[in-house]
């Protein structure tokens, strides 16, 4: 079983609607939580930290739910340069500089 | 531009030969990451590496992977007697953390190296 697992998508979404994806963690010494942001044949770039009581970017919502072991991304009022891999990522206490990447979950927004 | 450079971008070999990529970080950075991705996947780690101390490897990363970071600037990675299946883009990314402290969770991508193996 992999340590970081999401729905690879694609999640095709309207222009203007709203688009939730999950992603779930199995170790349970897992401590920090991020969403990056991919775009096609580009480098991963950090979207943003995910806070114990859940946190806001703007249009995007990052939550935790660790008794459930999952983190969570909306993205409200898409917009057409929302398309991209969404890469949830895990660092766990038991090895603090070791950042462990899903495999993304794919987003498209249509006009 | 003082992001994290990478070389080559690109790099078609014949199975059984060995490359290197080197990468640059960013200048203040203390930790650098070796990360590998394929097509339809995240990144998989690989190693890192504080300052010229090699703190973690993968125990994915076989005996014919090997990286050096040997003045804490910048690092190497080697592939010896490549397979086809290390065909992947190999991705360097640069932070800064405190020793021994966790994560700050913010990695700067290099755009990373090709590699094709024939």
């Amino acid at each position: 079983r992999k340590e970081v697992e999401q729905d690879p998508g694609p999640f095709n979404v309207p222009e203007g609607a709203t688009v939730a994806f999950n992603c779930t963690y199995s170790n349970s010494a897992s401590q920090s939580f991020f969403w990056y942001r991919q775009d096609c044949r580009k480098e991963p770039k950090l979207l943003m930290s995910v806070y114990s009581s859940g946190n806001e970017d703007g249009r995007f919502t990052a939550q935790l739910n660790r008794a459930s072991q999952y983190i969570s991304l909306l993205i409200r009022d898409s917009k057409l340069s929302d398309s991209a891999t969404y890469l949830c990522v895990v660092i766990s206490t038991d090895s603090w500089g070791k950042l462990q990447f899903g495999a993304g979950t794919q987003v498209v927004v249509t006009p | 531009d003082t992001g994290v450079s990478q070389d080559p971008r690109h790099k078609i070999t014949k199975r059984g030969q060995n490359v290197t990529f080197r990468c640059d970080p960013i200048s203040e950075h203390n930790r650098l990451y070796w990360y590998r991705q394929t097509l339809g996947q995240g990144p998989e780690f690989l190693t890192y590496f504080q300052n010229e101390a090699q703190l973690e490897k993968s125990r994915l990363l076989s005996d014919r992977f090997s990286a050096e970071r040997p003045k804490g600037s910048f690092s190497t990675l080697e592939i010896q007697r490549t397979e086809q299946g290390d065909s992947a883009m190999y991705l360097c990314a640069s932070s800064h953390s405190l020793a021994g402290a966790r994560d700050t969770g913010e990695l700067f991508f290099g755009e990373g190296s090709r590699l094709t193996v024939l």
